[in-house]
């Protein structure tokens, strides 16, 4: 699977939206991108994945570039219960699901 | 629907000792995996299965052993605790392709 690069940390105010990057730039063509997040040691939950076209659901959206080499993790109306652990992966959607890598991800802060 | 239940919560242990940490899933999910987390670090892998009588092994396995008899469970046993293996122990399960779903941890001590 492909490394990812993520900023240690990010701060966001409550209300705001939460941009949350990562570089795969060695990404293959069969690879997708999953977010996940971890909230105080708890264990991870899963927030959104794509292969290239952007993603939203309910809890964000997932923008990924044209050339697949970096992706942007969106949280429009971040709160307090956001602050969190965000771990980017990128892996093949059969056979490598019981395998992830994970990176140390971002530790987004988000303050009143 | 309980998703991924771990058992028990917190472990202390002490160098030697063995132990079993539990993992149940009620998903139907072909996929399992223990992964560990030490203070500050992401999860990394010890061992996986991709369906019950098959395991094999991750980035961290020594010291470890599983097995897969039942597609529900997959136990997580330490043969002879070590201090290094202190931390923190997750259990996960998916289907082959799409989001893995987590248990809450172990939090283990060997002193």
């Amino acid at each position: 699977d492909a490394k990812t690069t993520q900023p240690p940390s990010m701060d966001c105010a409550e209300g705001r939206a939460a941009n949350l990057p990562c570089n795969h730039s060695t990404i293959s063509g069969n690879e997708y991108v999953y977010w996940y997040r971890q909230i105080h040691s708890q264990g991870p939950q899963y927030i959104i994945h794509g292969l290239k076209n952007n993603e939203t659901n309910e809890m964000a959206s997932l923008i990924i570039t044209e050339d697949r080499k970096s992706s942007t993790l969106i949280l429009p109306h971040a709160t307090l219960r956001d602050t969190a652990v965000y771990y980017c992966i990128v892996r093949g959607n059969t056979g490598t699901a019981s395998k992830l890598t994970f990176g140390t991800g971002t530790r987004l802060q988000v303050t009143l | 629907n309980a998703g991924v239940t771990q058992t028990p919560k917190f472990q202390v242990l002490k160098t030697g000792q063995s132990m079993t940490l539990q993992c149940a899933q009620d998903m139907n999910h072909e996929y399992m995996s223990w992964y560990r987390q030490d203070p500050g670090m992401g999860l990394r892998l010890i061992h996986y299965s991709v369906g019950a009588g098959i395991t094999d092994q991750g980035e961290v396995p020594n010291g470890y052993n599983v097995s897969r008899s039942t597609t529900e469970d997959f136990p997580l046993r330490l043969l002879s605790a070590a201090p290094s293996q202190t931390s923190v122990y997750f259990c996960a399960s998916s289907y082959v392709s799409g989001e893995a779903f987590f248990g809450q941890g172990t939090r283990l001590t060997v002193v």
